[in-house]
């Protein structure tokens, strides 16, 4: 069964480093997400990425946030000078249509 | 502002203790509702997508159903490998998801 995986499983960075966490959407999939969940609290939409160009965004991913599709495969997040309240999971999800969005095992990134 | 609350926020069932989760949503223009079942360290899991009021759909041990105002899932004689927490999200007309906090659920032996 297709899914979508995410690397690395667990990325731990300095505060103030760039980080880039990947994605492997669905094959045949043509929308792409981006979630993030802090521990214990709710998963919060991050970003939504369609046709080469971001659809929508949230107020959490500021000018720090930007996400890239680089070849015909991958889809990335890079967050440019981490801080230490981007700690969380991040997960990847894409769908086939604007509905029923399919998610990845998650990053979980933490900032020292 | 668009908003989705799910209670209880945790619940224990002895294995065989049938139950219902809730999801109360607001939401301008639903244009879906969506169960996840979450386990620990990991990414949610897709169950369910509800589309409008009336509307079920089962699978196992699991039904969800769809009001204008909320969507419950129920679980029928709980098995310990259904322990997991469950996700209720709704699409709105600007096309992302809005989570609710989540039910964690622990089934008994």
């Amino acid at each position: 069964e297709p899914e979508v995986t995410q690397t690395p499983s667990h990325q731990v960075t300095q505060m103030g480093q760039e980080v880039i966490l990947r994605c492997v959407p669905i094959s045949n999939h043509l929308y792409f997400y981006w979630y993030r969940q802090i521990l214990g609290q709710k998963v919060e939409f991050l970003v939504s990425f369609y046709n080469n160009e971001i659809s929508e965004k949230s107020e959490i991913f500021d000018d720090q946030f930007s996400v890239e599709r680089p070849d015909g495969s991958n889809f990335t997040l890079k967050i440019r000078s981490t801080k230490l309240e981007d700690s969380a999971m991040y997960f990847c999800a894409s769908s086939a249509n604007v509905f029923g969005q399919f998610f990845g095992p998650g990053t979980r990134l933490t900032v020292l | 502002e668009d908003q989705v609350t799910q209670s209880p926020e945790a619940l224990r069932l002895q294995e065989g203790e049938s139950s219902s989760l809730n999801c109360s949503y607001t939401v301008s223009g639903l244009r879906g509702l969506f169960w996840y079942r979450q386990d620990p360290g990991k990414g949610p899991e897709f169950l369910f997508t509800l589309y409008s009021a009336g509307e079920e759909k089962e699978k196992e041990r699991l039904k969800a159903t769809l009001t204008k105002k909320e969507s419950f899932l129920h679980i029928t004689a709980p098995k310990p490998e259904d322990s997991a927490t469950y996700l209720c999200a709704v699409h709105n007309n600007t096309g992302k998801l809005i989570f609710g906090q989540g039910t964690t659920l622990q089934v008994k032996p």
